[in-house]
């Protein structure tokens, strides 16, 4: 398994303004993801985050929008830019330690974050 | 109409009772099948993974895949009030990585 820590745990912002929310990971992991879960919607995924690549961005998110960072295998960075109250969401980060094998359990699984609660006024 | 579907509830049983929990997709491509538990202010959690049709059995919990129905399933026994958390059902197709998730049913084992 991998043990993630995001921060901050949670922010107030006011509309307007940015705000970069960090993801580390306690080991080397190829695959790093960036999810949104806005109050009674689903996971929604914004991004894939590779190391020594640019982010994959899933339809309806850009980049000017979240950028991401990822500097190293065990570190993310996803911002949230020029913020609206639409914005206001939980955004969790998530790895995936292994992509071999079809059916082997250590395949498939994604670990998440705790979560960066924003609220946007 | 969405990918997945899923009832979020609340959905509330006394302790040791038998819970099912349900989604439906639309996706004829989805071949992994994965149910996470989420507690309050928490990430979500794996509970069980189940790649194509058929059981998977871990403890208290069973996930079940109909493929031709499109339906999957998550049976609790002797529910605890431990259990209380928000259940999401989660599930991808043969290529690609992205997680189609539910909204999640949130559900409370009372004493």
């Amino acid at each position: 398994s991998a043990v993630i820590s995001q921060k901050p745990s949670r922010d107030i912002c006011q509309r307007g303004t940015s705000l970069t929310i960090q993801c580390q990971v306690d080991s080397q992991v190829t695959m790093m993801f960036w999810y949104r879960q806005q109050p009674g919607q689903s996971l929604t995924l914004i991004a894939t985050a590779n190391q020594g690549s640019e982010a994959t961005y899933e339809s309806g998110f850009v980049i000017d929008k979240f950028p991401i960072s990822r500097p190293n295998l065990t570190f993310s960075t996803l911002t949230v830019s020029n913020m609206s109250p639409e914005d206001s969401s939980i955004y969790l980060c998530s790895v995936d330690p292994s992509r071999g094998g079809l059916e082997s359990w250590s395949s498939n699984e994604q670990f998440f974050g705790p979560g960066t609660r924003l609220t946007v006024l | 109409q969405k990918e997945v579907e899923q009832d979020p509830g609340p959905l509330s049983v006394p302790e040791g009772a038998i819970v099912s929990l349900n989604c439906t997709y639309s996706n004829s491509a989805f071949q992994y099948f994965m149910w996470y538990r989420q507690y309050s202010r928490k990430g979500p959690e794996l509970l069980m993974y189940t790649y194509s049709s058929g059981n998977k059995e871990d403890g208290r919990f069973t996930a079940q895949v109909d493929k031709s129905s499109k339906y999957i399933s998550l049976f609790i026994r002797d529910s605890q009030p431990s259990d209380s958390a928000t259940y999401l059902c989660a599930m991808r197709a043969n290529s690609g990585y992205a997680l189609n998730f539910g909204k999640g049913t949130s559900l409370l084992v009372t004493p």
